[in-house]
């Protein structure tokens, strides 16, 4: 049960688009269609904003939007807002339990 | 609305044990797993383990396997996890959190947490 690989950090101005990726195996992300992500403030409790790889809960905005090819799961913001800044990490049925990854710092500059 | 509240958290020697509750309100208790994540401070998100709507399986993460054991009364709505043997590296914010569309979907709604502070 390794953390799925995900970047430390990215950043963009605002209105620009990020793409955060997310690898893990064929044991997880590669092997089920259900990759997650969460969106976590300093202090709060994390946020779900994309699940079963690519829908979003009601009231996400559409500008965040998920995908996968392969073992690699990627989030993309678009049209980058102030609030956006966070932290974002992945998440993967992983065959009864679940991974997480090991998240990234997302910055609007 | 959809809640989720965690209590039992403190300070415990290395080695001792510890009981924390998830008492829930909002839905259908019975029909939703309900998963236990913590997050060490200024660290990542680390999954702990999951229960069935009627805690008919239970799966746990490799680093608390053998010492956690998590349980639900659904008769009160409320999730536990006892936590034995306690490492210092078991130092985290502990959340629990429902699985979404029942058994077992990705956590959704999220406590608040609580600290769990291992230490002599």
């Amino acid at each position: 049960q390794s953390a799925l690989t995900q970047p430390r950090s990215v950043s963009g101005s605002p209105g620009q688009s990020v793409t955060i990726s997310c690898t893990g195996t064929s044991s997880d992300v590669g092997g089920y269609y259900y990759v997650s992500w969460y969106q976590q403030v300093p202090g709060k409790a994390p946020k779900l904003m994309i699940y079963d790889v690519s829908k979003r809960p009601s009231g996400v905005p559409d500008r965040f939007s998920g995908s996968k090819s392969g073992t690699t799961a990627s989030l993309t913001i678009s049209g980058l807002l102030p609030q956006d800044e966070a932290d974002y990490y992945c998440c993967s049925y992983a065959g009864g339990l679940y991974v997480f990854g090991t998240g990234t710092k997302v910055t609007v500059l | 609305q959809v809640q989720l509240v965690e209590s039992g958290g403190g300070v415990v020697e290395p080695g001792r044990s510890l009981r924390l509750s998830c008492a829930t309100s909002g839905f259908p208790f019975s029909n939703y797993g309900i998963h236990w994540v913590r997050q060490a401070p200024g660290k990542g998100l680390d999954w702990v383990a999951i229960i069935w709507y009627d805690g008919s399986k239970k799966y746990y993460a490799d680093s608390v396997k053998g010492r956690f054991t998590i349980s639900r009364d659904n008769s009160k709505n409320t999730v536990f996890v006892q936590m034995n043997s306690l490492r210092d590296e078991d130092t985290a914010v502990y959340y629990c959190a429902r699985c979404s569309g029942g058994d077992l979907g990705p956590p959704d709604y999220w406590g608040q947490g609580t600290l769990v502070t291992v230490s002599s």
